[in-house]
């Protein structure tokens, strides 16, 4: 069973760009949350996806948005970027419909703002 | 709100050493705890979890127990080895939003063993 994508690995842009992060999760699951990462402020919630509604929002501006299709894939974006917006961007998969459940993480999308 | 403190790293320990890496939380509810381990370019793994107070979670030879009354769910194992090298996270869920992807999560515990 394949395990939680993320594309791109890595990504450069400079101040005031916009950003596109996608997140395929593992068959069958339909939740799909997201996380930042940065050394500073640790592993920070961003928002959770469940059957292609927004059921939870972290404490982000509203520059960080995100959607999920109907196969359950999902995209983050982040406009006008700040450098406080370079971090590791994790999404994280799961079934969404037990409580306490395991979420399997993707290896993260590596943002560098310049 | 809820929050987790785990004690700062890093922590570096020779191998078959024994191992404490301290977590304590603070949560209006009932929550239930995690810990992930975060190996060198890969994402998270949940490594062990516990739901309800006095669970002890376990699993590769790493525990840890559910303490309610001190607010604590401290990671041990009794000896580690090199490949246990990693960054580990303590976390908790938030029950009152009611949902499953949302953790809260500390700020991680670096731990490095040398051979």
């Amino acid at each position: 069973k394949a395990g939680v994508t993320q594309t791109p690995r890595y990504l450069i842009k400079t101040r005031g760009q916009q950003v596109t992060l996608s997140c395929s999760p593992i068959s069958g699951h339909r939740s799909v949350s997201w996380y930042q990462q940065t050394p500073g402020q640790g592993l920070q919630f961003l928002f959770e996806y469940f059957s292609e509604t927004q059921r939870n929002k972290g404490n982000f501006p509203g520059r960080f948005s995100g959607r999920q299709f109907s196969n359950s894939r999902s995209e983050m974006n982040v406009s006008t970027l700040e450098l406080g917006d370079s971090a590791l961007y994790l999404c994280a998969s799961s079934t969404g419909v037990k409580t306490n459940e395991k979420l399997f993480f993707g290896s993260g999308t590596q943002l560098s703002v310049l | 709100g809820d929050s987790v403190t785990q004690m700062e790293g890093p922590v570096t320990l020779s191998e078959e050493a024994f191992l404490t890496i301290n977590c304590t939380y603070t949560a209006t509810g009932y929550p239930s705890l995690f810990w992930y381990v975060q190996y060198p370019g890969e994402g998270l793994q949940l490594l062990l979890k516990a739901t309800k107070a006095d669970d002890k979670g376990s699993n590769k030879g790493f525990e840890a127990t559910y303490r309610k009354e001190t607010t604590s769910f401290h990671l041990e194992k009794g000896s580690v080895q090199v490949s246990d090298s990693a960054v580990y996270f303590c976390a908790l869920s938030d029950e009152g939003s009611g949902n499953t992807g949302k953790l809260i999560f500390g700020q991680g515990t670096t731990l490095q063993v040398k051979p």
